[in-house]
């Protein structure tokens, strides 16, 4: 069975950097990209990046200047960094499983959800 | 960016009503579209795959149809535990992108 847990921190000061980290267990990176999602309070959900088993990453460009995803494989784990973040960051970060290599099924598992505030 | 749009935006229905929620793709995706349904203070679940597939454990009163650029989400019959806010995403390109959300309401 497949599960995702996430941690980091809930509080954050305008200028730093939030940094989440989701670790993965029944399964390895293999065969399949692992992503994170965000949404903020009351609005709808916004795709933020993947890494994918061999390091390689695809960001959204609204996002791109400001975020890292990275991986330790032999952790099973992979992390969030945004830098510069604002009240505009507000949100409940998830991360979730997909898509597969061959570029379906994707979320099909998720992280139970990080609730990141941004106020001074 | 490819951009989803979701009708109607929300909705109210009944128990053992039949919804029909539309999602239409700014520019052809195939079948690279998922469902989604979240309910109130928790994560999203999958319900529909590739357009038409229903994901394990999924009742099958939801079924998915369409292709290119729309689709369509279906609750045969409205059970209680269904109102909820409900998603696509498409993922057939960068960036991926969801639709705005429909959420059902109690009529």
């Amino acid at each position: 069975q497949v599960q995702l847990q996430q941690w980091g921190a809930g509080l954050l000061k305008p200028s730093e950097t939030l940094s989440l980290t989701c670790a993965v267990y029944g399964e390895t990176f293999s065969g399949y990209s692992w992503s994170w999602i965000r949404q903020p309070p009351g609005k709808g959900l916004e795709w933020i990046g993947e890494i994918n088993y061999s390091g390689a990453t695809n960001y959204n460009p609204s996002l791109k200047s400001r975020v890292t995803i990275s991986a330790d494989t032999s952790k099973n784990q992979f992390s969030l960094n945004l830098r510069s973040v604002t009240a505009a960051d507000t949100a409940v970060y998830y991360c979730a499983r997909g898509p597969n290599s061959y570029g379906y099924s994707p979320f099909d598992y998720w992280g139970q959800g990080t609730l990141v505030t941004v106020s001074s | 960016d490819i951009q989803m749009t979701q009708s109607p935006s929300a909705m109210s229905a009944s128990v053992g009503d039949r919804l029909t929620i539309t999602c239409r793709a700014s520019q052809g995706i195939s079948d690279y579209l998922a469902w989604f349904q979240q309910k109130p203070g928790q994560v999203p679940q999958r319900l529909i795959y590739s357009a038409t597939t229903l994901q394990s454990g999924v009742p099958s009163r939801f079924s998915g149809s369409g292709y290119g650029t729309e689709f369509t989400l279906t609750i045969s019959s409205l059970q209680p535990e269904d109102f909820a806010t409900y998603y696509c995403l498409q993922h057939d390109s960068y960036p991926f992108t969801f639709g705005p959300g429909t959420k059902v309401n109690v009529k």
